[in-house]
């Protein structure tokens, strides 16, 4: 099984300034990873997958990048809307899949 | 608009069963992929089931397998999911999503609780 790991927990950042956020793979997932997007009692929205495509309608200040077992989501200039928890989900040779633990953006 | 809809979630005690449905729209339902993804009271994500279009590939985690089917109707636009020998571990918000590995849709959830 493939153990996704992100860092840090819990960022702390002010609006306007970037974010960037950590998914590490025990092992190799080539570019097979998405990153997700969850407000407190909603479905979780996509917002990358192929590690670096954003999906429809996500703003250009979401970018993704990496392979193989390191990938960093950037927020490039936060908006007050972007504050939630952030997931990591690698594909590679799925099934299964497997997701990290998340990482809440919170509000400096 | 695409929307997923889960209901038949609730109460229910060790080692019952439960079917929980999705009804979609806004899409061709039988163009695609579907999953079932859990999560824990205060925990993250994790997949529980995917079905291919024509419902002829099922694939589960390992945690349900032989108690868990996945299953569809594309002349309903439903997906279904009968939950049998339920256990306190599965105890979570239960969502549909579109798609079998990246899911770019997915429903509020409706919450399953295993208890006696």
């Amino acid at each position: 099984e493939i153990v996704m790991t992100q860092s840090p927990a819990t960022l702390s950042v002010s609006p306007g300034e970037r974010a960037t956020l950590s998914c590490r793979a025990s092992q190799s997932v080539s570019s097979n990873l998405a990153w997700y997007q969850q407000k407190p009692g909603q479905a979780p929205r996509l917002l990358i997958y192929g590690a670096s495509t954003r999906a429809t309608g996500i703003p250009a200040r979401f970018s993704g990048s990496g392979s193989g077992t390191e990938f960093t989501l950037t927020i490039s200039s936060l908006q007050s809307e972007d504050f939630a928890v952030y997931y990591c989900q690698q594909y590679n040779n799925w099934p299964p899949d497997s997701f990290g633990q998340g990482t809440k953006l919170e509000i400096k | 608009e695409v929307q997923l809809v889960e209901s038949g979630g609730g109460l229910v005690q060790p080692g019952g069963s439960l079917r929980l449905s999705c009804a979609a729209s806004g899409f061709t339902f039988s163009s695609y992929w579907m999953s079932w993804v859990r999560q824990a009271p205060g925990k993250g994500l994790e997949w529980v089931a995917t079905i291919k279009q024509d419902g002829s590939e099922k694939y589960y985690v390992d945690s349900v397998k032989g108690r868990f089917t996945i299953s569809r109707d594309n002349a309903k636009n439903s997906l279904y999911l009968q939950m049998n020998s339920l256990r306190a571990e599965d105890t979570a918000v239960y969502s549909c999503a579109r798609g079998g590995t990246w899911r770019d849709k997915w429903g509020q959830g409706t919450l399953v609780t295993v208890s006696s």
